[in-house]
């Protein structure tokens, strides 16, 4: 089952720029993830939040969630070439026997043009 | 530290043939992923392990996959037999443990192609 939906599917824009991604889920969570995957690698954690917090920090990073919404979004300011990669959101369903299980979404395709 | 080890990092195959992909976890993490990813989607949970016991298997095509965590440390994956269906990265991952707010720690993954 897919719970979070990234919107939108790709971004495009200019070095320097801010980039703003956007997570919709279905259920209550206990946290929410934002992952990053370079092409033809593995997945790499940007941030994780909690459902009690709002906005966290990290970096280049600011990742709000608003969980009357149901909703997250991730922005990176001042974006670089590097940044470019494939970001995605991961939500925790209920737990099976205590344990976290996180489902993805489809991700968003950033690409940051020189 | 070291990271999520995965082998092979590329395999091709034909439609009805069989493989099996390997991991190791970072040393002393509890818990242990199996993911597919087709292209352009998001990774799907295919089984968790904690420890070496199976949490989770709920989205695993058991009729032809099979994982096993022996002896609670690295896993194997294995498909019998491949469909075209199952080509896909299959990315492995681990976590210091099973509870919430957990973050986890990928493998670059082994690419499947089925022929």
């Amino acid at each position: 089952s897919q719970q979070g939906e990234e919107d939108p599917q790709a971004l495009s824009i200019q070095e320097g720029e801010n980039a703003t991604m956007n997570c919709s889920y279905k259920t209550s969570i206990n946290n929410l993830q934002w992952y990053r995957q370079n092409s033809g690698r593995g997945l790499v954690h940007l941030i994780l939040i909690r459902s009690n917090e709002r906005e966290k920090h990290s970096g280049r990073l600011r990742v709000t969630l608003d969980t009357s919404k149901k909703s997250s979004s991730l922005l990176i300011t001042a974006s670089r070439a590097a940044d470019t990669a494939s970001y995605f959101c991961a939500t925790d369903e209920p737990p099976i026997q205590g344990a976290q299980k996180l489902v993805f979404g489809q991700g968003t395709r950033l690409t940051i043009n020189p | 530290e070291a990271g999520v080890a995965q082998s092979p990092r590329y395999k091709i195959i034909e439609k009805r043939q069989s493989v099996a992909f390997w991991c190791n976890p970072i040393s002393g993490h509890a818990t242990l992923y199996w993911y597919q990813q087709i292209l352009g989607q998001g990774p799907k949970l295919l089984i968790q392990f904690q420890n070496n016991g199976v949490v989770d298997d709920s989205q695993l095509p058991k009729d032809r996959f099979s994982a096993e965590r022996l002896k609670g440390v690295d896993s194997t994956l294995k498909i019998q037999p491949a469909k075209l269906e199952d080509s896909a990265v299959y990315l492995c991952a681990s976590s210091r443990w099973t509870g919430y707010n957990e973050k986890l720690f990928f493998g670059s993954g082994t690419q499947l192609s089925v022929l």
